[in-house]
């Protein structure tokens, strides 16, 4: 089956740091740019970060740069949203998405989504 | 102004067709584009609906079908049937954010 699965969302401290992880399985993991892309309680959806299919180029939301670092391990089908100096704002659901190229473009749709992670900021 | 304007609530009887509008502007959809669609079920991660203004993914019914025009793009859905109340999302680039935008979304009920 073609999907992917977030995991690592918990409850964190403002400032606090958390590592979500996203593991694919039923395509080839390595053809595709791949997304972060975040949904707190009762709102929209909001890009987060992204990241090519070699993980030589990363991008980021203005909201997160600097705070979060995207990376991918093809050799596991896994991609990582490293989240630091977290504050209440970031509090969401984060999924994990796939994008219609290897190459990352913001004008690419996303083709399959992950089933999310919830990321608690409380102290 | 950058981003994309949706309205919050849309509603339908079965049978029906409804749509669903995303208005943008000379940054993004009216600066010719590509506009997406989401469709997200109640507790359920999003869905693609329609890629690059108008494309359908397999599987998705032709009951559902995108246009647009100007800087405004929308989302139609025909025979309208009580599984496709959800909430629906457009997404676009905007060169002034130089980044992804979605609209607020759009809650849709079928009465």
């Amino acid at each position: 089956e073609v999907q992917l699965v977030e995991s690592g969302g918990g409850s964190v401290q403002p400032g606090g740091s958390l590592r979500l992880s996203c593991t694919a399985s039923g395509f080839t993991f390595s053809n595709y740019a791949l997304d972060w892309v975040r949904q707190a309680p009762g709102k929209g959806l909001e890009f987060v970060s992204a990241i090519n299919s070699n993980g030589d180029s990363t991008f980021y939301a203005d909201s997160v740069k600097d705070r979060f670092i995207i990376s991918r391990d093809n050799s596991k089908n896994t991609l990582y949203l490293q989240m630091g100096s977290l504050r209440p704002e970031d509090m969401a659901v984060y999924y994990c998405a796939r994008d219609m190229s290897g190459i990352y473009s913001p004008l690419n749709a996303f083709d399959l989504w992950g089933q999310g992670t919830m990321v608690t900021i409380s102290s | 102004q950058s981003g994309l304007t949706q309205p919050p609530s849309v509603s339908g009887a079965p049978g029906q067709r409804v749509t669903i509008s995303c208005s943008g502007s000379s940054t993004n959809t009216g600066a010719g584009y590509d506009v997406h669609w989401y469709q997200q079920l109640p507790g359920t991660a999003p869905k693609l609906l329609i890629y690059g203004d108008t494309n359908r993914p397999s599987g998705v019914p032709d009951r559902f079908s995108g246009s647009k025009s100007g800087t405004s793009a929308s989302l139609a859905i025909t025979g309208l049937q009580a599984e496709d109340e959800a909430d629906y999302y457009c997404q676009s680039y905007d060169s002034e954010l130089s980044g992804v935008v979605f609209g607020g979304g759009t809650k849709l009920t079928v009465l």
